[in-house]
């Protein structure tokens, strides 16, 4: 059953272009993540955010941006992307922060 | 260097036999280890998880090992059936209560 929604599923751009990538969680949780899962399968952590606050930002380019407009919405834009930003990004959300996390199915970007 | 390390990254065992991942961390504030499943072209979802008061869990075919100590923690998949085919993550809960993930193990189930 999913509660983690994300759109689009795919999306083919070109380099220096901008998308928008938007997630919804209708579980109630607190906190939402994004990821990036790499074609090597590597799931490297990009954003951390509770109830609309930003908590974690790792080492992502400036061109990353996440919007919160409430805690049930995590939009994550690139404003002029690379071709290694070509990968899967997973958005995610959990009740607090040490408990189970939801993954949405992905929205895949490939750069051309 | 990485918060978790995966040991194998591909794993091969006959149905029916155990199949063991097995995972290292290097952070001993690390107190929450879940471990997640991806099958083929879908996304992730929790299979099972151990917090540090414990050395070990059990749900139906799945054991979870923790050694503090050693900064290592295990899964054991036993009477593993076609179905448990799919790339296994293992994580660590570090500060701000974020999930750092291993690199993944790929495992097979041969009929």
């Amino acid at each position: 059953e999913t509660a983690v929604f994300q759109t689009p599923n795919y999306h083919v751009t070109q380099v220096g272009n901008e998308v928008s990538f938007n997630c919804k969680q209708t579980l109630g949780h607190d906190t939402m993540y994004w990821y990036k899962q790499d074609s090597k399968k590597l799931l490297k952590i990009m954003f951390s955010y509770n109830n609309k606050q930003l908590i974690v930002n790792e080492t992502v380019p400036r061109r990353f941006s996440p919007q919160s407009s409430d805690k049930a919405h995590l939009n994550l834009r690139i404003k002029s992307v690379e071709p290694e930003d070509s990968a899967v990004y997973l958005c995610a959300s959990s009740q607090g922060g040490a408990n189970t996390l939801y993954f949405g199915a992905g929205t895949r970007l490939s750069v051309l | 260097g990485e918060k978790v390390e995966q040991h194998e990254s591909t794993l091969s065992v006959r149905e029916g036999d155990s199949a063991v991942i097995n995972c290292t961390y290097t952070d001993t504030a690390s107190s929450y280890f879940p471990w997640y499943k991806q099958e083929a072209g879908k996304s992730l979802h929790f299979v099972i998880d151990i917090r540090s008061n414990v050395d070990r869990k059990q749900s139906q075919r799945l054991i979870v090992l923790l050694d503090k100590k050693a900064k290592r923690f295990s899964l054991h998949i036993t009477a593993t059936q076609p179905e448990d085919s799919a790339i296994y993550f293992c994580a660590e809960m570090s500060n701000y209560n974020v999930l750092y993930f291993g690199s993944g193990t790929k495992l097979t189930v041969e009929p």
